[in-house]
């Protein structure tokens, strides 16, 4: 089965750069969307297709997908940004939805 | 604006069925998009369940699929799971969900406030 890898935690200080990582064999080649999940909430749609950000997604958001490695990158990281981050693609022999493990961001 | 809601028991007994339904506000059920069923157990990730179209045609996660059934009632402007003979393995936040986007590739635009489902004697 298909297995992205994610860090299961990152910190980071305020005003710094966030790079969360998710692993997987020729992810290049697959359209990966990210998911933020603050505690209690439902996850929200911060990116999708490698680099495209939903409306109401600050600009600080981005992404990129090549290789072996998908990344999402949030510069001058805020208080508000601390939640865990999800990386998905799908699968289509079988098909398949698959999540990463999640990395939770932790702001200083 | 669209929103989705869970509703159910929070509470199945062991080898008992889950059943939960998720009802659509302010958007088609018959729109051109598929319908999600996603669940969070506590202190792990994220885990697909399947997806289901307005037509009832449906895809679900291999690791569910021999336990796991969709419907989708268009009138009511509801879809529905059930996921047959759980165990503690099953608990988990449950969200249903609305997938956006290309056949095969689409994204998870839409979601509902998840509801928690606890399997226990």
């Amino acid at each position: 089965s298909y297995v992205l890898t994610q860090p299961p935690s990152l910190s980071v200080a305020p005003g710094q750069t966030a790079r969360i990582t998710c692993g997987g064999d020729n992810i290049g080649r697959k359209s990966v969307h990210w998911y933020q999940q603050k505690p209690g909430q439902a996850p929200i749609l911060v990116m999708y297709v490698d680099n495209d950000r939903p409306s109401g997604i600050p600009e600080r958001f981005s992404g990129s997908n090549s290789g072996t490695t998908a990344t999402l990158t949030i510069s001058s990281v805020a208080a508000g940004d601390e939640a865990d981050y999800f990386c998905q693609v799908w699968i289509l022999n079988p098909y398949d939805v698959v999540f990463g493990g999640g990395t939770r961001l932790t702001v200083l | 604006q669209v929103q989705l809601q869970e509703s159910g028991p929070g509470l199945v007994k062991p080898s008992e069925t889950l059943s939960l339904t998720c009802a659509v506000y302010g958007d088609s059920i018959g729109s051109e998009n598929w319908w999600t069923w996603v669940r969070r157990p506590p202190g792990k990730g994220l885990e697909w369940i399947g997806e289901i179209y307005h037509t009832g045609s449906t895809n679900y996660s291999p690791s569910l699929k021999s336990r796991v059934t969709f419907s989708v009632d268009k009138s009511k402007k509801q879809f529905s799971l059930n996921l047959r003979s759980v165990t503690a393995a099953d608990t988990a936040i449950y969200y249903c969900a609305r997938e956006v986007g290309a056949y095969g590739g689409s994204q998870i635009d839409l979601w509902g406030q998840g509801t928690l489902v606890t399997v226990s004697s």
